[in-house]
């Protein structure tokens, strides 16, 4: 099945800077990379999502890039901010015609101080 | 915006009972997943569900796991004879038919097993 790789597990900046959090899979039919915030308690949210047709894709301060050929993705958050704190988790998932399971990866807890 | 509910919030219970979960997915959804997450760790993909049957199940979701959606709305994961090692965080999500690939996940049932 599929294995997903997340690092670091930690990450700690200071407000304004940029954070970087990386992942790598093991399946190639994988095809749907989601990235999802967790607060504290709380459940997880989508922050954003790329499909393997598309190489990058930005929203706002949030960008993730894909490298299919080397399995990896990769979550950019710039100009950071003390909410911006949280774990964050990488999935990856084969979207076929219907449901797609989620396999995640560990989490990485971004520490991001005023 | 619609969300997915869970009931209860937390559950306490002396292992070897059983426990239901209730999770009310968007209601125009029509795959439902369950997850758990054993504090601090990843979230674990435990079984999709769609069309009134099972999709997938991961080797977590063993004889002791049961899931059913008894009427149009609710779907339930069951736990026959709770474990120690039950205790977790049990998160419901749900996807649009046709829509996003966006899994919407639920607020979580705290369960503590003792």
């Amino acid at each position: 099945g599929e294995n997903v790789e997340q690092h670091p597990s930690t990450l700690s900046v200071q407000e304004g800077d940029s954070a970087v959090i990386k992942c790598t899979y093991s399946d190639s039919a994988s095809n749907y990379f989601p990235w999802y915030k967790q607060e504290l308690g709380k459940r997880p949210q989508l922050i954003i999502d790329i499909r393997s047709n598309v190489g990058e894709k930005k929203d706002q301060r949030i960008a993730v890039t894909l490298n299919k050929t080397a399995k990896h993705f990769s979550l950019h958050i710039t100009e950071t901010q003390p909410e911006d704190s949280a774990v964050y988790f990488c999935a990856a998932s084969i979207k076929n015609s219907g449901y797609s399971t989620l396999t995640f990866g560990k989490g990485t807890m971004l520490l991001v101080s005023p | 915006e619609p969300e997915v509910t869970q009931t209860p919030s937390h559950q306490v219970t002396q292992m070897g009972q059983e426990v239901i979960l209730r999770c009310v997915p968007i209601s125009n959804h029509l795959y439902f997943y369950w997850y758990r997450q054993i504090l601090g760790q990843k979230v674990e993909f435990l079984v999709s569900f769609y069309n009134n049957e099972i999709s997938e199940k991961s080797e977590i979701f063993d004889d002791q796991f049961s899931v059913e959606r008894p009427d149009g709305s609710n779907f339930t994961l069951k736990i026959r004879s709770t474990k120690l090692e039950d205790s977790a965080m049990y998160f419901c999500a749900s996807i649009e038919v046709g829509g996003t690939y966006e899994q919407y996940f639920g607020p979580g049932t705290r369960l503590t097993v003792t």
